[in-house]
């Protein structure tokens, strides 16, 4: 069954922190990893990763993926309140997506 | 990135009317729409998998005659909650993929459906 990991389950933060989120898969016939952001509403799309190795990077947030070890993390460096929100993992497998559960993000003041 | 619209962003029914919610895609074409549930504090839980011209793909456990599905169209799929009940309440959020396999998917704004 193909799933989808995401740790840690949630985090809380001070401003100008940095934090790493981790996400896992065992997803048959993987095509790409897709990080997004989701705050009250709808999720946003942050990045979407298909090479090993590759760092991606938009402004604080970063995020690579190892095809290998089958993981990617997401970094976040000198965090804001505005971080906070629930980051969502998805990897896709040409079909359909599979999501983690989510990792929720607090960053205190 | 491409755009997608939900309609309605949120709705409030009586137990046992229908109520549907659109889903666009409004500067590309959409062979395949995700429509997906949400509950509060949890991930997206994939519903169906909705191709053009074709029926819907429902994962385990979604009943197909309860939640309709149609996508008649490259930019509009549709999603009826028929006969709905309080249970039914949730955040329901579709997303489009463009034609090309290997991209992302775009997410409409949600709808926050409550069942009275």
């Amino acid at each position: 069954e193909d799933k989808v990991v995401q740790s840690p389950l949630s985090l809380v933060v001070h401003e100008g922190d940095t934090v790493t989120l981790n996400c896992s898969y065992e997803v048959t016939n993987f095509r790409s990893l897709l990080w997004y952001k989701q705050e009250k509403k709808a999720p946003t799309f942050l990045f979407m990763l298909t090479s090993s190795g590759i760092e991606k990077k938009s402004g604080r947030l970063s995020s690579i993926l190892d095809k290998k070890e089958l993981f990617s993390i997401l970094n976040i460096t000198a965090t804001q309140t505005g971080d906070s929100a629930i980051y969502l993992c998805a990897v896709g497998d040409g079909n359909q997506f599979y999501f983690g559960t989510g990792t929720s993000l607090t960053v205190i003041p | 990135g491409a755009v997608v619209s939900q309609h309605p962003s949120w709705v409030i029914c009586k137990s046992g009317t229908s109520v549907k919610i659109e889903c666009r895609s409004l500067d590309f074409q959409a062979t395949t729409m995700f429509w997906y549930r949400q509950f509060p504090k949890q991930s997206l839980m994939l519903m169906a998998t909705s191709n053009e011209g074709s029926k819907a793909t429902y994962e385990q456990g979604v009943e197909k005659d309860k939640f309709l599905i149609n996508h008649a169209s490259l930019t509009l799929s549709t999603l009826t909650v028929t006969s709905a009940h309080p249970e039914d309440s949730s955040f329901y959020i579709c997303s489009a993929r463009v034609v090309v396999v290997n991209t992302e998917a775009f997410f409409g704004q949600g709808t926050r459906l409550t069942v009275v």
